[in-house]
This record gives structure tokens, C-alpha cells and sequence, in this order.
């Protein structure tokens, strides 16, 4: 999975509590990404990075934020969960536009 | 203008058939057409990418038809096997970094 590892990889969280999911990669590449996953919408990009502290948003990013520090690690963060943010979501990076994305192995999360 | 329609949503072929996925866009900048392929409990995997610049590309059981003028494009899978079962998504951009997803097809291979 070119190095990328998500964490956790399952959580179960209440409506309104923060929650921050972490995906960190060995490979490098500069460019990350936060996707989530719903039956019917295949992916659909909520942030993105283009390098460390440069960020910028994605079609769905309200209710989310992000931060990347290191070029490793790029963090998801719920401020305040909702019922509708339940989903899979999937970190992914690449080293350039219109090229491969590698992707983490998800996390599932369950807002009750 | 930003969608990527894929269908069908499922499709059963039986093993050495031909598997047939099928998408169309409405945005003509965009210029990057990938398709990925997703298993249970994985993150999505590039199978094969085309750039409008050319009709088809393949890559071994692997083909994309790709038709400009039509704004669509395909992902044809021969000798279908039962290891093809996935999840496979068609996807495209417009020289920036966001990927348009189209919705998926639920691919099942009977032995």
C-alpha cells in the first residue's frame, strides 16, 4: 500500500465529540489527500495538501479540517461529529497532478 | 459539469466473458482518465489511465476506449476471472488535483 498507513482503522464516536483521524506515509510524496466513502457517491474529496502547512479544500469539506506539520503526516480532524460524517474515509497521496494515487487502507467511522 | 456518471452499478459475467464498465463526463477540460479497482476492505488501486490524446490503451486483459466526441469512455475487462471481483471506480481531473469519482460498479465474476 506504497507506505501509508491509517490510523485508527475502526472508530465509534458521539454526535458532537471531536475526532481526528491520522494518516502518515513513508514515500515522501507531496502531495496528500482525505476522501470519504459512500455507497452510491464513490469518492469524494474533502481536502487536500500540496505541501507542509499548504492545504486547501475539496468538494465536501465543511465540518472537517486538516493540518499537515511534516510532509508525512496529514490529519483529518472532525470539530464536531455528526451522524452524516459516519463513513469510510481514505488518505491518499501522489507526487504530482494527474498521476497515480496511492491509498491507505481506510478508516471506518460510525458517528452515534 | 464537475460529474462523472459510471454504469452500470453491478454487473455478473461469467468466467472467460468479456466485463464491460461504462462512463460519461460533461466537463470538456477534463484531461486525466483513470480507472481504479477496489477489494473488500482496501483502499483503491490504479488499474489503468488514459489521456484524451489517444482512443484506447491496454494493458494486458486491460482496455480503455476512450471517445472524445462522445465524452465517454469505457473499461473493457477480457477472459474475465474470478480474481477481477471488485469494486472498480472510473475517475477523472483537469490538470489540478482533484479526481471526479464516478459513483462505482460492483463487479462479480461466477466461476
Amino acid at each position: 500500500d506504497a507506505g501509508i498507513t491509517q490510523s485508527p482503522r475502526h472508530k465509534v464516536t458521539e454526535t458532537g465529540t471531536p475526532v481526528t483521524l491520522r494518516c502518515h506515509q513513508t514515500e515522501n510524496h507531496r502531495y496528500m489527500y482525505w476522501y470519504r466513502q459512500d455507497p452510491g457517491h464513490g469518492l469524494r474529496l474533502i481536502h487536500y495538501s500540496y505541501g507542509v502547512k499548504d492545504t486547501d479544500k475539496g468538494e465536501v469539506s465543511d465540518g472537517y479540517s486538516v493540518s499537515r506539520s511534516k510532509t508525512e503526516d496529514f490529519l483529518l480532524t472532525l470539530e464536531s461529529a455528526t451522524s452524516s460524517q459516519t463513513s469510510v474515509y481514505f488518505c491518499a497521496t501522489t507526487t504530482g497532478q494527474n498521476t497515480e494515487a496511492f491509498f491507505g487502507q481506510g478508516t471506518r467511522l460510525t458517528v452515534v | 459539469q464537475q460529474q462523472v456518471k459510471q454504469s452500470p452499478q453491478s454487473l455478473i459475467v461469467q468466467k472467460g466473458g468479456i466485463s464491460i464498465i461504462n462512463c460519461a463526463y460533461e466537463n470538456t477540460a477534463f484531461d486525466y482518465f483513470p480507472w481504479y479497482q477496489q477489494f473488500p476492505g482496501k483502499g483503491p488501486a490504479l488499474l489503468i489511465a488514459i489521456r484524451p490524446d489517444v482512443s484506447e490503451k491496454k494493458e494486458g486483459r486491460f482496455t480503455i476506449s476512450f471517445n472524445k466526441s462522445a465524452k465517454q469512455f469505457s473499461l473493457h475487462i477480457m477472459d474475465s476471472q474470478p480474481g477481477d471481483s471488485a469494486t472498480y471506480f472510473c475517475a477523472a481531473s483537469r490538470g489540478n488535483y482533484q479526481l471526479i469519482w464516478g459513483a462505482g460498479t460492483k463487479l462479480i465474476i461466477k466461476p
